[in-house]
């Protein structure tokens, strides 16, 4: 079974431009989770999709999005890049059950100069 | 709410030394407690998880954690430490009533020395 995979891996932006990631979650999962890790402030959730409806967010502003398509397919957005976005951005699959296990994306790395 | 506290940012110990790593949680309801480890430049792999089936729980690469009510712990171990082991180790705790968010703790960098 082929694993979660995230587009692109690394992306290079600059202030106020906005960036579209994509992830692709395991085949017959539901749920995708998107997190930002940063060294100052760790893993933190962003918000989760499951069905193509937001079912969990995070404390980020209005300008991260998601969305996910019919084929569980979840992209992300963040609109007017500012420079503490960058970060790598995480995505992670599963059933959506409270006890099933979260299979994490490579990540994709972005920098905002 | 609930929230996770993992005790040193940085661990070292010596190949073939137990590896101890310690993660308090706070939660108002019965957890689901999970481990994960991140190896440079790669997401996430999960290495055990509590689901309160079984106390002792038991995960890949020999590594086990110990669920403890009383003290709201759930540290991870290993009896004997390999050099493939360095890594960055999370711990995290989701709600047992709720759905997927999951809240992760700081990280434990996990250094080995020869």
């Amino acid at each position: 079974k082929a694993g979660v995979t995230q587009t692109p891996r690394y992306l290079i932006k600059t202030r106020g431009q906005q960036v579209t990631l994509s992830c692709s979650p395991i085949s017959g999962h539901r749920s995708v989770s998107w997190y930002q890790q940063t060294p100052g402030q760790g893993l933190q959730f962003l918000f989760e999709y499951f069905s193509e409806t937001q079912r969990n967010k995070g404390n980020f502003p209005g300008r991260f999005s998601g969305r996910q398509f019919s084929n569980s397919r979840s992209e992300m957005n963040v609109s007017t890049l500012e420079l503490g976005d960058s970060a790598l951005y995480l995505c992670a699959s599963s059933s959506g059950q409270p006890s099933d296990t979260q299979y994490f994306g490579p990540g994709t790395r972005l920098t905002v100069l | 709410a609930q929230s996770v506290t993992q005790l040193g940012s940085h661990v070292s110990v010596s190949e073939g030394a137990l590896v101890l790593l310690r993660c308090n949680y706070s939660s108002s309801v019965p957890p689901y407690l999970f481990w994960y480890v991140q190896y440079p430049n790669q997401g996430l792999q999960l290495l055990l998880k509590y689901t309160s089936a079984a106390t002792l729980v038991k995960g890949i690469n020999g590594f086990e954690a110990e669920f403890k009510k009383s003290e709201t712990s759930f540290h991870l171990t290993k009896p004997s430490a390999h050099m493939s082991d360095a890594a960055e180790y999370f711990c995290a705790v989701s709600d047992q009533w709720r759905d997927d968010k999951i809240i992760f703790g700081k990280g434990t960098r996990l250094h080995i020395l020869p």
